[in-house]
């Protein structure tokens, strides 16, 4: 899995209450994305980081915040949990900005359910 | 809004035959195809990169066409095995843009 480690890799929890997911990279690689995977929706982007402390958001942003105060590591926090957002989390990273080197690596993936 | 569309959404074939699937794109302007495989339980992992100038590109028993024109890609499995058994994505980055579009799959099972 490329260097990427997410933790934690399975999480219950309860609605309204806080969760944070960790991503860790050993690549130093400077793009990191946070993706979320639902049946009949693929993967859908929901923030992304093109550097510390600069991220924005993607497609399916509400109810999410992340942070990233070092390369290696990119948070991301339900400030309070829903059941809607019972899925699976996949971070991944990136290097090249474009082009036919740009690619993704992807980790392991996060299952949260929210009950 | 660029979009990338995958057929067939599932496919069932036997051990040993060959199958093809498929990915539209609308994404503008194009930079490159990517076809991932994921695993049961597993993050994507990249099969082939595909830019403007390519129309072949392989990868073992796996083989990606690119017809930039109809914007249209297929990826070709010869002589299925079991453990080709997952789900196949198809993803396409914009020129000058570091955010991929993601088809939604094509889940792909190979029965004895």
């Amino acid at each position: 899995d490329a260097g990427i480690t997410q933790s934690p890799r399975h999480k219950v929890t309860e609605t309204g209450t806080p969760v944070t997911l960790r991503c860790h990279q050993t690549e130093n690689h400077r793009y990191m994305y946070w993706y979320r995977q639902d049946p009949g929706h693929g993967l859908r982007l929901i923030h992304y980081s093109y550097g510390v402390k600069d991220t924005d958001k993607g497609e399916v942003s509400d109810g999410y915040s992340v942070s990233r105060s070092k390369t290696e590591d990119f948070l991301l926090t339900l400030e309070s949990a829903t059941s809607s957002q019972t899925s699976v989390y996949f971070c991944a990273i990136s290097d090249a900005v474009t082009g036919s080197y740009y690619e993704q690596y992807f980790g392991p993936g996060t299952r949260l359910t929210v009950t | 809004k660029n979009q990338v569309e995958q057929s067939p959404q599932s496919l069932i074939i036997l051990e040993g035959k060959n199958c093809t699937l498929q990915c539209n794109y609308t994404v503008s302007p194009f930079s490159n195809l990517r076809w991932y495989k994921q695993d049961t339980g597993r993050g994507p992992v990249s099969l082939t990169i595909m830019t403007f100038s390519e129309n072949t590109k392989s990868n073992g028993r796996y083989t990606a066409t690119l017809d930039a024109d109809t914007k249209q890609s297929s990826l070709h499995i010869t002589a299925s095995q079991l453990s080709d058994s997952a789900s196949y994505i198809c993803v396409v980055l914009s020129g000058g843009s570091y955010i991929p579009t993601f088809g939604r799959g094509t889940s792909l099972i190979v029965h004895p």
